[in-house]
């Protein structure tokens, strides 16, 4: 079946920066942009951008611009999110998710786990 | 960027109805789904498209939208439906934005 698996939790100091993978499996990588989302403890959802992963453009959240990078590794089917220049405010659990490709209206329709990042020194 | 603003908490009693709303400018031209979102788990699809209901949710749970506000109305409440909810949009450039949440207490 479809599935996001995301790499395991990370413990990040302030100022460092942190890679998180997510694997997909089951579908045709092209067909679905990635996003990738946070939660910070007692937070609501937070969007950080998306990939598609066909031809490897992105979209960025103003909030994270500059901050941010989205990747894809087409033979791996794996998108990647890097943040840099953490601090304390970026402990959350970093999770990725699916959208039809091309189609603004479509719904997550797919989760990842979850990876938790702590930023701590 | 711009925000959708809910309530951050909504409570009543089994067999009422919950209204659990999500504003913003942009939604007047936005289509706009609302996720069910319980502790460690993924969130699921409750309403899509302002309105549409998927297969598999209860027929209390439905959606309704007017100008820049959309709202998530649960008939009938159940304990089972403790949970957050959050709205979700997109404009047309691509940007996604996620509704402040709000958690739905069942007295």
């Amino acid at each position: 079946q479809d599935q996001l698996v995301q790499s395991g939790a990370e413990v990040v100091k302030p100022g460092a920066s942190v890679r998180i993978s997510c694997k997909t499996s089951g579908y045709t990588f092209t067909k679905f942009f990635i996003h990738w989302v946070r939660q910070a403890p007692g937070q609501g959802l937070e969007w950080l951008g998306w990939i598609n992963p066909g031809i490897g453009t992105t979209k960025y959240s103003q909030s994270f611009q500059g901050r941010v990078s989205i990747t894809r590794d087409t033979s791996a089917t794996t998108s990647y999110m890097e943040l840099r220049s953490l601090t304390s405010e970026d402990t959350a659990l970093y999770s990725c998710a699916r959208t039809q490709a091309f189609n603004y209206d479509s719904v997550f329709d797919l989760w990842g786990q979850g990876t938790l990042v702590t930023v701590s020194s | 960027s711009y925000e959708l603003t809910q309530p951050p908490s909504v409570a009543v009693s089994p067999g009422q109805t919950a209204r659990i709303t999500c504003s913003g400018d942009g939604l007047a031209k936005q289509l706009t789904h609302w996720y069910q979102h319980r502790p460690g788990q993924a969130p699921v699809v409750i309403i899509y498209r302002d309105s549409e209901r998927p297969s598999g949710i209860p027929g209390r749970f439905s959606g309704s939208s007017s100008g820049t506000t959309v709202t998530l109305t649960i008939n009938e409440v159940q304990a089972e439906d403790e949970a957050d909810y959050f709205c979700q949009s997109a404009d047309h450039t691509g940007i996604y934005v996620f509704g402040s949440g709000t958690k739905l207490t069942v007295l």
